[in-house]
């Protein structure tokens, strides 16, 4: 089946500093990827729609400054978060969608997450 | 516009016993109902979903969801859970817009199955 990783599952960064988080779909062609973002026992919130040589649609109130989403090829998908805070503290996930007829179909996968702390 | 209500909190059921975790939705036109579960610091894992066809949807690990449009009602049931059933659980329906779809999430049940 289709399978999305994510690099790194986990990351300790200061304050101040930026982190990148990079989504790959493994298997399959991801032409559109999700962002989201999930606080401890809560949902997860879409952060931004990223298509492939496209820029990023940020959802509202998700600052497109301070989270940078570069989808420069068909598998690979990163969200940079410039200059952490401790409030950026969050679990990321992101998802691949494949297209109509090819392997994997038009459907989301889910990627492991990332767990994000700033210290 | 399209939402996702997930009443309860949290489940609580023995195991052998037979659970339900309830979904409701809202949305214009057809719906598309899926499930998830996710385990602690994991990401989400496909259950099932609902397109077109019978209400009744099987999906992974002995799971199983009713459609009701009547109701729009999604809910989700396993006749005998397990304690490895214990995870948090989400309904998610989406949403068809320009250039693709949307998906938009409940806020979770999180489901605990005793020994």
């Amino acid at each position: 089946g289709a399978v999305v990783s994510q690099h790194p599952s986990w990351v300790i960064c200061k304050s101040g500093t930026s982190v990148k988080i990079e989504c790959r779909s493994l298997d399959f062609q991801a032409t559109t990827m999700f962002w989201y973002r999930q606080f401890p026992k809560q949902s997860l919130m879409l952060m931004a729609t990223s298509n492939e040589g496209s820029k990023a649609t940020y959802e509202q109130g998700v600052e497109k400054d301070k989270f940078l989403i570069n989808h420069a090829s068909l598998t690979l998908s990163t969200l940079t978060v410039t200059s952490a805070h401790p409030e950026d503290s969050s679990f990321y996930i992101c998802s691949a969608r494949g297209e109509r007829g090819t392997p994997g179909g038009y459907e989301q996968y889910f990627g492991p997450g990332t767990r994000l702390t700033v210290t | 516009a399209q939402s996702v209500a997930q009443p309860e909190d949290q489940v609580n059921v023995a195991e052998g016993n037979p659970l339900t975790v309830k979904c409701t939705y809202s949305v214009s036109g057809n719906p598309y109902l899926f499930w998830y579960v996710q385990y602690p610091n994991r990401g989400l894992q496909f259950l099932l979903k609902y397109i077109t066809g019978d209400n009744l949807v099987k999906g992974s690990y002995g799971f199983e969801a009713e459609f009701n449009k009547s109701q729009t009602s999604f809910h989700l049931k396993k006749p005998s859970a397990l304690v490895s059933d214990s995870a948090l659980y989400f309904c998610a329906v989406r949403r068809e817009n320009t250039g693709g779809f949307k998906t938009i999430f409940g806020a979770g049940t999180r489901l605990f199955v005793k020994a």
